[in-house]
């Protein structure tokens, strides 16, 4: 049973453009939000985190946005680059994390 | 300082063979964690420990076994193995429970195993 929802599976971007990432969740009792990278062969890496006392949250080309009421996050990318090409989990903290099922990201030059 | 290292990287086993994968972090952490990645299904939380000497069953604990004999080591056992366990495996460390005080989880680089 996932309990959190993660959407597009996959989204193809060009190149300068903004990637949006969507999540939602259904446990009130998670109180810790991040967002993890994961290249090809290697393990998923913090990329941002949100708590729900925060609606919006931004570290250079990364924000999220977090609507406690309507229970769902999402991550924009500004200024998408190839480099960003990866999968991204968005996540909950309950007992340990609860990650969503992923999207993959390919931003075209 | 190496992080999180998983030992082997890749492992191909048949059915009802036995292994053991081994996670080791130099961070000094405190809570280690199993993970198993599938396709379209992100990353289930297998077992955990918050110390040495303690394990705990996380989302999928059926069909595997753990250990937390020194701190920074975790072992996965799998007794006897099954198709179903064909997965890639991510071990991950961290100071305190995830996300308290905005603790971040490190991860291993993964085990992928198949499972004939």
């Amino acid at each position: 049973q996932q309990q959190v929802k993660q959407s597009p599976q996959s989204l193809i971007v060009q190149k300068g453009g903004i990637s949006i990432i969507n999540c939602a969740y259904e446990n009130t009792a998670f109180d810790y939000f991040p967002w993890y990278q994961q290249f090809p062969g290697k393990g998923p890496a913090l990329l941002i985190a949100i708590r729900p006392d925060v609606s919006e949250k931004k570290e250079g080309r990364f924000t999220i946005s977090f609507n406690k009421s309507a229970k769902q996050f999402s991550l924009h990318i500004m200024d998408s680059q190839p480099g960003d090409s990866a999968t991204y989990f968005c996540a909950a903290r309950g007992l340990g994390l609860t990650f969503g099922e992923g999207t993959q990201l390919t931003v075209n030059p | 300082n190496a992080g999180v290292t998983q030992t082997p990287k890749f492992r191909v086993l048949k059915t009802g063979q036995s292994m053991t994968l081994l996670c080791a972090q130099d961070m000094n952490h405190e809570y280690m964690y199993w993970y198993r990645q599938d396709p379209g299904m992100g990353l289930r939380l297998i077992h955990y420990s918050v110390g040495e000497g303690t394990t705990a069953k996380g989302e999928v604990p059926d069909g595997y076994n753990v250990s937390r004999l020194k701190k920074q080591n975790f072992l996965l056992g799998l007794e006897s193995a099954a198709p179903s366990q064909t997965s890639v495996y991510f071990c991950a460390s961290s100071h305190d429970l995830a996300g308290v005080g905005g603790e971040t989880q490190y991860f291993g680089p993964g085990t992928r195993l198949l499972v004939l």
